[in-house]
């Protein structure tokens, strides 16, 4: 398995700009997580799915920030208008039903809002 | 905030020594893990401890766990410099699939 897919790698945009980054989940795994990190905040919980479903988005810091999980296989996130302050690695993880309750992160996708 | 605290936030060692890193946290766990990330790379399981158990082995780690306290340690023995990385503890808070970060520790080994 090629693990927990990112894309872009990188992302560069001006503000005002609207950003969409995206995760492809390992097959199997029926939870998805993405994650903000940065040097001031740490690393937080923006909002995790189940099953597709979003269980929990009280991790999103406005409403300029967006999440959806169409298949099992894809998941986007989302933010418009985009703002200096959004500047901040970007990690999806997903979790599978059976075993130990480890995430798997993907690379991440650093974004810049200039 | 719910984020667990991490000590000490900087450590640097010698290669050969061993390298302790502590994590207390807030809520109610089902578990605490540990993760490690390398610069510029997303996090990497290393290690879980259930709630009911207090301390547990992996190769040249040793967690502990002590709910009564709210925190965990992290013991890496005979560090390597490819043990140089950040590490995280995470919660998972009872009842939920939520995870919950610690602020992470920056280990430094030198040859």
């Amino acid at each position: 398995d090629a693990g927990v897919i990112q894309s872009p790698r990188h992302e560069v945009t001006e503000m005002g700009q609207e950003v969409t980054l995206r995760c492809k989940p390992i097959s199997g795994h029926n939870s998805l997580f993405w994650y903000r990190q940065t040097m001031m905040r740490g690393l937080e919980l923006l909002i995790y799915f189940n099953n597709n479903v979003p269980i929990d988005d009280s991790g999103m810091p406005e409403d300029r920030f967006s999440a959806k999980m169409p298949n099992a296989s894809f998941s986007t996130l989302k933010i418009q208008p985009s703002e200096p302050r959004d500047s901040a690695v970007y990690f999806c993880a997903s979790r599978g039903l059976r075993g130990v309750n480890e995430q798997f992160f993907g690379p991440g996708t650093r974004l810049t809002v200039l | 905030s719910q984020q667990g605290e991490e000590d000490p936030q900087a450590l640097s060692i010698q290669e050969g020594e061993n390298a302790t890193m502590n994590c207390s946290y807030k809520t109610s766990i089902n578990n605490l893990q540990w993760y490690r990330q390398n610069s510029g790379r997303g996090l990497v399981h290393l290690i879980l401890i259930r709630s009911n158990e207090r301390e547990k082995h992996s190769g040249r780690l040793r967690v502990t766990l002590d709910t009564s306290k709210k925190s965990s340690s992290l013991l890496i023995t005979a560090s390597r410099a490819a043990d140089t990385a950040s590490y995280f503890c995470a919660t998972l808070v009872g009842g939920t699939y939520k995870y919950i970060f610690g602020t992470g520790t920056r280990l430094k080994v030198l040859a």
